[in-house]
């Protein structure tokens, strides 16, 4: 079974750029995949950040963004902020109707 | 303002079964696809299910045969049945709406209701 990999955990200091990478076990990641991000920080729901690759979502600052970088989808934050310190996690279409979770990555901010 | 309320979590015991709701407001709720995602205490986010516009239904491996979602467009909501519920189902459920009609990615999320399956 294909797994969705992401970094369990990533560091960036204030103001600096930090990418983080969804990718498969299995294959390479394209725009069929139709990655999305989401922010989380504990006992909050979910916030959806990208979609469809590089669809912000409404509210979303443009220090977020998304792409696909070589056969991974990525989420890319600028001008890092304590704020920006939570859990992201990416989702990819699998064909099929069916959607799987990478295993999230903690971000700090320090 | 999309909003998602969810309910119909508890304590079941191993074997049981359980219905979770989510009432839709704040959009036309018949054109846009629909999903649940859990998530059990201390980990990820898991895909469950989702059911789009004409219906068709969509199940993670994990509760196929087990879960049936569907909807009822004349009252806003959304449904979740869980049958032979497992000690491995014990999650904070989430309903989300999605982008599209036929698309079943999570977009705007609820706040959850908790399911925790235990003797």
């Amino acid at each position: 079974q294909t797994v969705v990999t992401q970094e369990p955990s990533f560091s960036v200091s204030p103001g600096g750029t930090v990418t983080l990478t969804c990718g498969l076990s299995s294959g390479s990641v394209s725009s069929s995949s139709h990655p999305a991000w989401y922010q989380q920080t504990p006992g909050q729901a979910p916030r959806t950040l990208i979609y469809t690759t590089n669809i912000r979502s409404s509210g979303v600052p443009d220090r977020f963004s998304g792409s696909i970088l070589g056969n991974k989808a990525a989420l890319t934050i600028t001008g890092a902020q304590a704020g920006d310190e939570s859990d992201y996690y990416c989702v990819l279409y699998m064909g099929d109707g069916i959607w799987v979770f990478g295993g999230g990555t903690k971000l700090t901010v320090l | 303002e999309v909003q998602l309320l969810e309910s119909g979590g508890g304590l079941v015991q191993p074997g049981g079964t359980l219905r979770l709701s989510c009432a839709a407001s704040g959009f036309t709720f018949s054109s846009y696809g629909m999903s649940w995602v859990r998530q059990a205490p201390g980990k990820g986010l898991e895909w469950v299910s989702g059911i789009i516009t004409d219906s068709s239904t969509y199940y993670a491996d994990s509760v196929k045969g087990r879960f049936t979602i569907s909807r009822d467009n004349s009252k806003n909501t959304l449904f979740l049945q869980m049958n032979s519920l497992r000690a491995e189902d014990t999650a904070l459920y989430y309903c989300a709406k999605t982008p599209a009609g036929r698309s079943m990615l999570p977009l705007d999320w609820g706040q959850g209701t908790l399911v925790t399956v235990s003797s």
